[in-house]
C-alpha cells in the first residue's frame, strides 16, 4: 500500500521569500510523483511530476522538487513566492494508476 | 486544446434527492477517473474507465453510486439516493497513458 503525508496544513510565507512544502511518501514498488496546485475556486493544476531520471524536477512558475529517494520524500520548493502563489498544494504518488494524495498544504503569501 | 470539463460547477440538493455529474475528459485519452474530497480530508480515488470499461471501481463508497461512460468518451456519476455523507468536491481526470492525470475544475455537491 502506499500513502502519502504533506506535513504541514498551512504555511504562511511573507511575500519575496523562499518556501518549502513538504511531502513524504511510503511505498513497496517503484512511485511516480507530482505536485498540483488549487488555486481559489479553480480546479487542479499540474505544477511538475518526477517519473523517472534526474531527481530535480522543474515546473512552471518557479518551482521546482526533488526526489529523495533515499529519505522517501519530495519537497517542493520556491526561492521566491509572490501574492499569486497563495493556493492549495497538494503532492501526489502512484505506482499505476491510482493516484494517493496527501491532505493538502494551505500556502498563504503575506505582504 | 480544450481541458477536462465537468459539469455543474456547484450542486446543492436535498437529502434523499438523485444528483448525476457529467465529465467530458481531454479528446484522445482513453483513461478517465473520478476522485473525491470529503471537507478538510485527501483526495481519494474512486474509480478509473479505460475507454467505456470499468478498470478499478474499487474506492466507489457504495452501491448508491454509479458510474457509466458512454461510447468512451464522456462519463457520469449518478448518487441516488444522496446522503449527507455525499457533500465534496468530485473531481474528474483524464490521461494518455497512465502516469500523467490532468484534472477538470472539479463539482462542488452539498447535501442538505
Amino acid at each position: 500500500a502506499q500513502s502519502v503525508t504533506q506535513l504541514d496544513s498551512q504555511v504562511p510565507v511573507f511575500e519575496e521569500a523562499p518556501v518549502e512544502l513538504r511531502c513524504n511518501y511510503s511505498s513497496s514498488v517503484s512511485v511516480y510523483l507530482f505536485w498540483y496546485v488549487q488555486y481559489p475556486n479553480q480546479g487542479l493544476q499540474l505544477l511538475l511530476k518526477y517519473l523517472s531520471g534526474s531527481t530535480l524536477v522543474k515546473g512552471i512558475n518557479g518551482f521546482e522538487a526533488e526526489f529523495n529517494k533515499s529519505q522517501t520524500s519530495f519537497h517542493l520548493r520556491k526561492p521566491s513566492v509572490h501574492i499569486s502563489d497563495t493556493a492549495e498544494y497538494f503532492c501526489a504518488v502512484t505506482g499505476t494508476y491510482k493516484y494517493i494524495f496527501g491532505t493538502g498544504t494551505r500556502l498563504k503569501v503575506l505582504a | 486544446e480544450a481541458g477536462v470539463t465537468q459539469f455543474p460547477s456547484h450542486s446543492v440538493i436535498e437529502k434523499g434527492q438523485t444528483v448525476t455529474l457529467r465529465c467530458d475528459p481531454i479528446s484522445g485519452h482513453d483513461n478517465l477517473y473520478w476522485y473525491r474530497r470529503v471537507m478538510g480530508k485527501e483526495i481519494k480515488f474512486l474509480l478509473h474507465f479505460v475507454k467505456e470499461s470499468k478498470q478499478d471501481e474499487s474506492g466507489m463508497p457504495n452501491n448508491r453510486f454509479l458510474a457509466e461512460r458512454t461510447g468512451g468518451t464522456y462519463s457520469t456519476l449518478k448518487v441516488q439516493p444522496a446522503e449527507l455523507e455525499d457533500s465534496g468536491v468530485y473531481f474528474c481526470a483524464s490521461s494518455q497513458g497512465v502516469n500523467t492525470q490532468y484534472f477538470g475544475p472539479g463539482t462542488r455537491l452539498t447535501v442538505l
